[in-house]
Order: C-alpha cells, then sequence, then structure tokens
C-alpha cells in the first residue's frame, strides 16, 4: 500500500517566522511530489511541484526533496496569517494516481 | 483561461438515490481526475479518465463509476447512496496526467441523508 504520511498538527507559528511542513512517502519509485494549500471549505491549489533532489524555491515558498530517504518539505519563510491553511503533499509516478497525505494544519498568529 | 469547474456545487441526496456529478477541466486538459474527500480519511483517489478511457482506479466500491465524454467533460456517477458517502468530490484536470500538475475545481459538497 503506497503512502503518504504527514503530521496532522496544527504547527503553530509566529508572523514572520518559518514554518517547515514535512511528508514521508512508502513508494520508492515515485517521480513526482507536489504541495498543495487547502483553505477551510475550499479546493485543493498547487503551491509548488519538484521532481528532482535539492530544493525549489519560489517566492516565500521552498521544497526541498530528498528520495534517499523518501522525504519531501516545505518552508514558508516571513510567515503571514494568510498562510493559515492546511497544507498537503502528494506524490506520484508515472502512470499512476496521485497519492495524497492527510495534511498538517498550519496556524500562523499575528 | 478558466478554471476546473464543477456542478452541482451542493448536493442533499438520501440513502438509496443516486446521484450523478460534472466537470469540465480547463481548455486543453484531457486528463480528468475524481477525488472524495473526507474530514477521516482525507483526499482519497476515485479514477482518472483520459482521452475517453478509464486509466487508473482507486479503491472505491462499484457504485462508483464514471465517464468521459469527446470534449473532455467528465461525469461520475454514485449510486445507491450510503451515509458514509457524504463529502466534497473534487475534479482535477491536467495535460495529460501522469506526472503532471493537477488543477482543482472548487468541488461538489454532497450530503446524505
Amino acid at each position: 500500500q503506497k503512502e503518504v504520511e504527514q503530521n496532522s498538527g496544527p504547527l503553530s507559528v509566529p508572523e514572520g517566522a518559518i514554518a517547515s511542513l514535512n511528508c514521508t512517502y512508502s513508494d520508492r519509485g515515485s517521480q513526482s511530489f507536489f504541495w498543495y494549500r487547502q483553505y477551510s471549505g475550499k479546493s485543493p491549489e498547487l503551491i509548488m511541484s519538484i521532481y528532482s533532489n535539492g530544493d525549489k524555491e519560489d517566492g516565500r515558498f521552498t521544497a526541498q526533496l530528498n528520495k534517499a530517504s523518501q522525504y519531501v518539505s516545505l518552508l514558508i519563510r516571513d510567515s503571514q496569517p494568510s498562510d493559515s491553511a492546511t497544507y498537503l503533499c502528494a506524490v506520484n509516478q508515472a502512470g499512476t494516481a496521485l497519492i495524497f497525505g492527510k495534511g498538517t494544519t498550519l496556524s500562523v498568529s499575528s | 483561461k478558466a478554471g476546473v469547474t464543477q456542478t452541482p456545487r451542493y448536493l442533499i441526496k438520501t440513502r438509496g438515490q443516486q446521484v450523478t456529478l460534472s466537470c469540465s477541466p480547463i481548455s486543453g486538459h484531457r486528463s480528468v481526475s475524481w477525488y472524495q474527500q473526507t474530514p477521516g480519511q482525507g483526499l482519497q483517489f476515485l479514477f482518472e479518465y483520459f482521452s475517453e478511457t478509464q486509466r487508473n482506479k482507486g479503491n472505491f466500491p462499484g457504485r462508483f463509476s464514471g465517464r468521459q465524454f469527446s470534449n473532455s467533460r467528465s461525469e461520475m456517477n454514485v449510486s445507491t447512496l450510503e451515509l458514509g458517502d457524504s463529502a466534497l468530490y473534487l475534479c482535477a484536470s491536467s495535460l495529460f496526467g501522469g506526472r503532471e500538475t493537477q488543477y482543482f475545481g472548487p468541488g461538489t459538497r454532497l450530503l446524505v441523508l
């Protein structure tokens, strides 16, 4: 059974701090890794995709992938109250379905 | 470009009834995937359609079915509704599926009484 594990949280950080969200996956053949953000009552929206080992930066967001450790993370710098949401990690390989973790709830306090 | 659209947005049904949900993908996208989201189980994959063919299927009973039309629009059907089918049903589209990014629609919230 392919699994994606995330700490459910809540992860609480003060405004301006760095939020670190982590995800592990069981399928060593996984090739594509995604972070989605979901506000309460809304649908998931893509934040980052990453396909190769290392870091990928986009504005205040950095995704980090370590395939050897089967670990992917998302760092949010200068966290804002508007970043308060559930963050979903998703993983797949070519030809297979996207598998989601259950999400980590982030709360940024002002 | 318009995003993924889903209709209806909300539905209330009773046990034993059936329901059909509709999804229109982003223009040019040929892959459509369906997910069920519940507080306890999170986002679970139902099935994926590409060029009118079901390409992948999740671990759901046969009461859940779907289809895709030549214009890439997709429908999913749930027959003999059960209380446990109450959920947010999300549709996501991508150009060709596989490793590509999927873009989600707003979802259809189904309540089964």
